[in-house]
């Protein structure tokens, strides 16, 4: 099945830097790349995602970008504020398939 | 948040005893997905459903049952707890099989 590793696993930032979280992926079929948000105590909520027929997606100051060939994805946040502080876990899902693989977790702290 | 509840939101049991877990939409989606969440695993996909009686196996699916009588009723259940079972549950639910995955507000369960 599916493999996805996260990097890093904790991230630190001041207010106002950007911050990059990493992932990897082993399986050439997945073609679904959802990016999820997890505030302490709270559900996990979609804030993008992209699929293999493109490179990048932006919304607003968040990014994704994937390289297929390359087997990794990444998201990209700008001017951070310190709500943006929480984990943020990467997923990978074949096409037509229910088993998403989700990353281990980036915990994200941004500092005023 | 999309119309997705969880119950019990906590519990508190001890090993060997028979515990099952309700999610409930009412979304009317046709998928539905039970996860555990624990610390540097991100979420594990348990079993899904793609309609009334018609469900699978995910990637931890041993120990774990499954039923779902209604669209908007998906039940977990543990035949006999174990310690290794303690965890956060979380339940989600998605129009189609490639669209967004909703999670619900999640379940702590102990097992002691």
């Amino acid at each position: 099945g599916e493999n996805v590793e996260q990097h890093p696993s904790t991230l630190s930032v001041q207010e106002g830097d950007s911050a990059v979280i990493k992932c990897t992926y082993s399986d050439s079929a997945s073609n679904y790349f959802p990016w999820y948000k997890q505030e302490l105590g709270k559900r996990p909520q979609l804030i993008i995602d992209i699929r293999s027929n493109v490179g990048e997606k932006k919304d607003q100051r968040i990014a994704v970008t994937l390289n297929k060939t390359a087997k990794h994805f990444s998201l990209h946040i700008t001017e951070t504020q310190p709500e943006d502080s929480a984990v943020y876990f990467c997923a990978a899902r074949p096409y037509n398939n229910n088993d998403m693989r989700f990353g281990a977790g980036t915990r994200l702290t941004v500092k005023p | 948040d999309a119309g997705i509840t969880q119950s019990p939101r906590h519990k508190v049991t001890e090993t060997g005893t028979p515990v099952t877990l309700r999610c409930h939409q009412t979304e009317n989606h046709r998928y539905m997905y039970w996860y555990r969440q624990d610390p540097g695993h991100g979420l594990r996909l348990i079993h899904y459903s793609y309609g009334v009686k018609d469900t699978d196996k995910g990637e931890v699916s041993d120990g774990y049952s499954v039923s779902r009588s209604k669209t908007e009723d998906f039940l977990l259940t543990l035949e006999s707890a174990t310690s290794s079972q303690t965890s956060v549950y979380f339940c989600a639910i998605s129009e189609g099989v490639d669209n967004e995955q909703f999670f619900g507000p999640g379940t702590r369960l102990t097992v002691l």
